[in-house]
Protein backbone atom coordinates (compact mmCIF):
# COMPACT_ATOMS: atom_id res chain seq x y z
CA UNK A 1 0.00 0.00 0.00
CA UNK A 2 1.37 3.36 -0.61
CA UNK A 3 1.05 6.29 2.08
CA UNK A 4 1.25 9.39 2.03
CA UNK A 5 2.41 11.76 5.51
CA UNK A 6 2.23 15.51 6.44
CA UNK A 7 3.27 15.18 9.47
CA UNK A 8 2.23 19.64 9.91
CA UNK A 9 -1.30 19.49 10.78
CA UNK A 10 -1.26 23.65 10.83
CA UNK A 11 1.53 26.15 9.97
CA UNK A 12 1.97 30.02 10.24
CA UNK A 13 3.61 31.76 8.44
CA UNK A 14 3.89 35.78 8.23
CA UNK A 15 2.93 37.77 5.18
CA UNK A 16 6.22 37.83 2.22
CA UNK A 17 7.68 35.41 4.69
CA UNK A 18 9.05 31.13 3.25
CA UNK A 19 7.54 28.28 4.24
CA UNK A 20 7.97 24.92 4.11
CA UNK A 21 5.49 21.97 4.44
CA UNK A 22 6.50 18.56 4.67
CA UNK A 23 5.47 15.03 3.25
CA UNK A 24 6.58 11.93 2.87
CA UNK A 25 5.30 8.91 1.51
CA UNK A 26 5.76 4.82 0.85
CA UNK A 27 6.10 3.33 -2.25
CA UNK A 28 7.39 0.56 -4.15
CA UNK A 29 6.71 2.03 -7.39
CA UNK A 30 10.00 3.65 -9.19
CA UNK A 31 7.73 5.63 -11.78
CA UNK A 32 5.38 8.00 -10.17
CA UNK A 33 3.91 11.46 -9.65
CA UNK A 34 3.91 13.82 -6.81
CA UNK A 35 1.54 16.36 -6.17
CA UNK A 36 0.74 19.61 -4.00
CA UNK A 37 -3.20 20.29 -3.95
CA UNK A 38 -4.29 23.93 -2.49
CA UNK A 39 -7.83 23.57 -0.94
CA UNK A 40 -8.86 27.46 0.34
CA UNK A 41 -11.94 27.73 2.02
CA UNK A 42 -13.83 28.12 -1.34
CA UNK A 43 -13.07 24.44 -0.76
CA UNK A 44 -12.34 24.01 -4.53
CA UNK A 45 -9.22 21.79 -4.72
CA UNK A 46 -6.62 23.17 -7.32
CA UNK A 47 -3.90 21.98 -8.28
CA UNK A 48 -0.24 23.84 -7.03
CA UNK A 49 2.48 21.80 -8.35
CA UNK A 50 3.21 18.30 -10.00
CA UNK A 51 6.63 16.22 -9.90
CA UNK A 52 7.31 13.37 -11.92
CA UNK A 53 9.47 11.22 -9.97
CA UNK A 54 12.02 10.25 -12.81
CA UNK A 55 13.04 13.86 -12.84
CA UNK A 56 15.97 15.05 -11.09
CA UNK A 57 14.88 18.69 -11.19
CA UNK A 58 12.54 20.11 -8.92
CA UNK A 59 9.31 21.50 -10.46
CA UNK A 60 8.67 25.14 -9.61
CA UNK A 61 5.60 27.57 -10.32
CA UNK A 62 6.22 31.07 -9.57
CA UNK A 63 6.48 31.44 -5.60
CA UNK A 64 5.69 27.44 -5.29
CA UNK A 65 8.81 25.33 -5.35
CA UNK A 66 9.66 21.56 -4.37
CA UNK A 67 12.48 20.15 -2.80
CA UNK A 68 12.24 16.29 -4.08
CA UNK A 69 14.70 13.45 -2.25
CA UNK A 70 13.37 10.36 -4.52
CA UNK A 71 15.76 8.00 -2.05
CA UNK A 72 14.62 9.77 1.42
CA UNK A 73 10.70 9.45 -0.31
CA UNK A 74 10.43 12.96 0.79
CA UNK A 75 8.39 16.19 -0.88
CA UNK A 76 8.56 19.35 0.55
CA UNK A 77 6.72 22.52 -0.75
CA UNK A 78 8.03 26.04 -0.55
CA UNK A 79 6.11 29.01 -0.71
CA UNK A 80 7.81 31.75 -0.71
CA UNK A 81 6.72 35.67 -0.39
CA UNK A 82 4.02 33.92 1.35
CA UNK A 83 0.38 35.82 0.47
CA UNK A 84 -2.47 36.16 2.33
CA UNK A 85 -4.41 34.45 -0.44
CA UNK A 86 -2.01 31.19 0.40
CA UNK A 87 -4.21 30.54 3.77
CA UNK A 88 -5.59 27.23 2.91
CA UNK A 89 -5.25 23.49 3.59
CA UNK A 90 -2.75 21.86 0.87
CA UNK A 91 -2.36 18.00 0.61
CA UNK A 92 0.42 16.13 -0.87
CA UNK A 93 -0.38 13.06 -2.89
CA UNK A 94 0.93 10.27 -4.97
CA UNK A 95 -0.21 8.36 -7.80
CA UNK A 96 1.85 6.17 -9.76
CA UNK A 97 3.16 6.85 -13.38
CA UNK A 98 0.79 6.33 -16.40
CA UNK A 99 -1.39 4.15 -13.91
CA UNK A 100 -4.44 6.77 -14.24
CA UNK A 101 -5.15 5.50 -10.81
CA UNK A 102 -6.50 7.83 -7.83
CA UNK A 103 -4.40 9.71 -6.18
CA UNK A 104 -3.42 9.31 -2.78
CA UNK A 105 -3.75 12.05 -0.48
CA UNK A 106 -1.95 13.12 2.85
CA UNK A 107 -3.89 14.14 5.30
CA UNK A 108 -3.14 17.84 4.66
CA UNK A 109 -1.77 20.81 6.65
CA UNK A 110 -3.65 23.81 7.56
CA UNK A 111 -1.99 26.94 6.37
CA UNK A 112 -2.60 30.63 7.84
CA UNK A 113 -0.63 33.65 6.44
CA UNK A 114 -1.28 36.31 8.64
CA UNK A 115 -0.53 40.13 8.06
CA UNK B 1 -13.12 26.96 -13.17
CA UNK B 2 -12.09 22.89 -13.44
CA UNK B 3 -14.42 22.26 -15.90
CA UNK B 4 -16.41 19.19 -13.80
CA UNK B 5 -19.35 20.18 -12.55
CA UNK B 6 -21.41 18.71 -9.17
CA UNK B 7 -24.88 19.07 -8.18
CA UNK B 8 -26.36 19.25 -5.79
CA UNK B 9 -23.56 21.67 -3.48
CA UNK B 10 -25.18 21.67 -0.13
CA UNK B 11 -27.90 18.54 0.75
CA UNK B 12 -29.42 18.51 4.44
CA UNK B 13 -31.32 14.76 4.85
CA UNK B 14 -32.11 12.94 7.75
CA UNK B 15 -30.42 9.40 8.79
CA UNK B 16 -31.91 6.26 6.86
CA UNK B 17 -32.40 8.58 3.98
CA UNK B 18 -31.21 7.89 0.43
CA UNK B 19 -29.39 10.54 -1.59
CA UNK B 20 -28.16 10.98 -5.30
CA UNK B 21 -24.88 13.17 -6.22
CA UNK B 22 -24.14 13.89 -9.87
CA UNK B 23 -20.81 14.74 -11.40
CA UNK B 24 -20.24 16.20 -15.30
CA UNK B 25 -16.64 15.25 -16.05
CA UNK B 26 -14.49 18.03 -17.86
CA UNK B 27 -15.47 17.82 -21.66
CA UNK B 28 -13.75 14.30 -23.11
CA UNK B 29 -12.60 13.26 -19.93
CA UNK B 30 -13.15 9.36 -19.76
CA UNK B 31 -12.42 8.74 -15.91
CA UNK B 32 -14.05 9.71 -12.77
CA UNK B 33 -13.37 9.50 -9.23
CA UNK B 34 -15.09 9.93 -6.11
CA UNK B 35 -13.70 11.30 -2.91
CA UNK B 36 -15.12 11.85 0.81
CA UNK B 37 -13.82 14.68 2.93
CA UNK B 38 -14.46 14.39 6.50
CA UNK B 39 -12.69 16.04 9.39
CA UNK B 40 -10.87 13.22 10.69
CA UNK B 41 -10.31 11.09 7.74
CA UNK B 42 -8.99 13.42 5.31
CA UNK B 43 -9.87 12.77 1.19
CA UNK B 44 -10.65 9.14 0.55
CA UNK B 45 -11.10 7.83 -2.80
CA UNK B 46 -14.18 5.76 -2.63
CA UNK B 47 -14.36 4.88 -6.46
CA UNK B 48 -13.14 5.29 -10.00
CA UNK B 49 -15.53 4.51 -13.66
CA UNK B 50 -13.42 4.74 -16.81
CA UNK B 51 -15.68 5.05 -19.73
CA UNK B 52 -18.68 3.77 -18.33
CA UNK B 53 -16.85 1.04 -16.23
CA UNK B 54 -16.22 0.63 -12.59
CA UNK B 55 -12.28 0.67 -12.85
CA UNK B 56 -10.68 0.42 -9.08
CA UNK B 57 -12.44 0.38 -5.90
CA UNK B 58 -11.59 2.12 -2.77
CA UNK B 59 -12.81 2.56 0.90
CA UNK B 60 -16.47 2.87 -0.69
CA UNK B 61 -18.96 1.26 1.94
CA UNK B 62 -21.56 -1.23 0.33
CA UNK B 63 -24.74 1.32 1.49
CA UNK B 64 -22.80 3.38 -1.47
CA UNK B 65 -22.92 2.70 -5.53
CA UNK B 66 -21.84 4.81 -7.97
CA UNK B 67 -22.18 4.31 -11.85
CA UNK B 68 -21.31 6.02 -15.11
CA UNK B 69 -23.58 6.99 -17.68
CA UNK B 70 -22.96 6.89 -21.49
CA UNK B 71 -22.58 10.28 -21.71
CA UNK B 72 -19.98 9.93 -19.31
CA UNK B 73 -21.31 11.73 -16.58
CA UNK B 74 -21.32 9.75 -12.96
CA UNK B 75 -23.80 10.00 -10.18
CA UNK B 76 -22.75 8.71 -6.10
CA UNK B 77 -25.90 6.96 -4.60
CA UNK B 78 -25.71 7.16 -0.55
CA UNK B 79 -28.14 5.16 1.11
CA UNK B 80 -29.20 3.63 5.00
CA UNK B 81 -27.71 6.93 5.66
CA UNK B 82 -25.75 7.57 9.18
CA UNK B 83 -24.72 11.19 11.26
CA UNK B 84 -21.34 9.81 9.97
CA UNK B 85 -21.69 9.99 6.37
CA UNK B 86 -21.71 13.56 6.32
CA UNK B 87 -18.94 15.41 4.70
CA UNK B 88 -17.64 16.73 1.36
CA UNK B 89 -17.96 14.63 -1.39
CA UNK B 90 -15.69 15.54 -4.37
CA UNK B 91 -15.69 14.41 -7.93
CA UNK B 92 -12.83 14.39 -10.06
CA UNK B 93 -11.87 13.66 -13.73
CA UNK B 94 -9.08 13.40 -15.61
CA UNK B 95 -8.16 12.69 -19.37
CA UNK B 96 -5.52 10.53 -20.16
CA UNK B 97 -3.02 9.15 -17.59
CA UNK B 98 -0.31 10.45 -19.11
CA UNK B 99 0.38 13.83 -16.37
CA UNK B 100 -1.66 12.24 -13.32
CA UNK B 101 -3.39 14.98 -12.68
CA UNK B 102 -7.02 15.44 -11.49
CA UNK B 103 -9.81 18.28 -12.45
CA UNK B 104 -12.14 18.87 -8.84
CA UNK B 105 -15.82 19.73 -8.88
CA UNK B 106 -16.39 22.24 -6.10
CA UNK B 107 -17.82 19.72 -3.97
CA UNK B 108 -21.64 18.68 -2.62
CA UNK B 109 -21.95 18.88 1.60
CA UNK B 110 -23.83 16.41 2.41
CA UNK B 111 -25.16 16.68 6.01
CA UNK B 112 -27.05 13.54 7.81
CA UNK B 113 -29.45 14.70 10.84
Amino acid sequence: AQTVTQSQPEMSVQEAETVTLSCTYDTSENNYYLFWYKQPPSRQMILVIRQEAYKQQNATENRFSVNFQKAAKSFSLKISDSQLGDTAMYFCAFTPSNSGYALNFGKGTSLLVTP
Amino acid sequence: DSGVTQTPKHLITATGQRVTLRCSPRSGDLSVYWYQQSLDQGLQFLIQYYNGEERAKGNILERFSAQQFPDLHSELNLSSLELGDSALYFCASSGDFDTGELFFGEGSRLTVL
